[in-house]
């Protein structure tokens, strides 16, 4: 069964970068979207973006000026970096996998890691 | 942008009782495009439901999705002590997006 975890800095100080990677392990990361949501404290889930394991890219509109999301198949990796970040960008971030039917992702997240906290604050 | 609107916020019930729980849509979703996941605190979100009413692998039978349009519904039929959780629901018809939760808690 597939497994993914969420690792990087806890603490991000205002208009940095905040940088975050998943390691995915049981399966391979081919044929298959891979994407971030993330969860402010006391508020409800906000998707950021996807990737596919070839590497094209969609992200919310909200947030597509400042993420970037890339993929590593080789070490079964996949990263986010979110510049410029404020406390509205503390939360707890969560790396999930998107199932595809045909070469479009489906849309839903099959696959999840337990999540990691992020605050941003100087 | 889709809003998803979640209720009740908190749903306090007993072992064995039936939960509904409720996601409307702010507009109408294309194609039935919409999934649950229940969560719990420190553990990866659990896909349930996805198409409206297709249980994920895995999931037992008492739990049910249905709806369409704007109107989406998560039953849990008989309520286990590992039901007791968060829900959210998410539509992948236009964009992504989640609504806010329901919490079913322990009366």
């Amino acid at each position: 069964q597939v497994q993914l975890r969420e690792s990087g800095p806890g603490l991000v100080k205002p208009s940095e970068t905040l940088s975050l990677t998943c390691t995915v392990s049981g399966d391979s990361m081919n044929d298959y979207y891979w994407g971030w949501i993330r969860q402010p404290p006391g508020k409800g889930l906000e998707w950021i973006g996807y990737i596919y394991y070839s590497g094209g890219t969609n992200y919310n509109p909200s947030l597509n000026s400042r993420v970037t999301i890339s993929v590593d198949t080789s070490k079964s990796q996949f990263s986010l970096k979110l510049r410029s970040v404020a406390a509205a960008d503390t939360a707890l971030y969560y790396c999930a996998r998107l199932p595809r039917y045909n070469w479009n992702p489906i849309g839903y997240f099959d696959y999840w890691g337990p999540g990691t906290l992020v605050t941003v604050s100087s | 942008e889709i809003v998803l609107t979640q209720s009740p916020g908190t749903l306090s019930l007993s072992p064995g009782e039936r939960a509904t729980l409720s996601c409307r849509a702010s507009q109408s979703i294309s194609g039935t495009y919409l999934a649950w996941y229940q969560h719990k605190p420190g553990q990866a979100p659990r896909l349930l439901i996805y198409g409206a009413s297709t249980r994920a692998t895995g999931i037992p039978d008492r739990f049910s999705g249905s709806g369409s349009g704007t109107d989406f519904t998560l039953t849990i039929s008989r309520l286990e002590a590992e039901d007791f959780a968060v829900y959210h629901c998410q539509q992948y018809g236009t964009s992504l997006t989640f609504g806010g939760g329901t919490k079913v808690e322990i009366k």
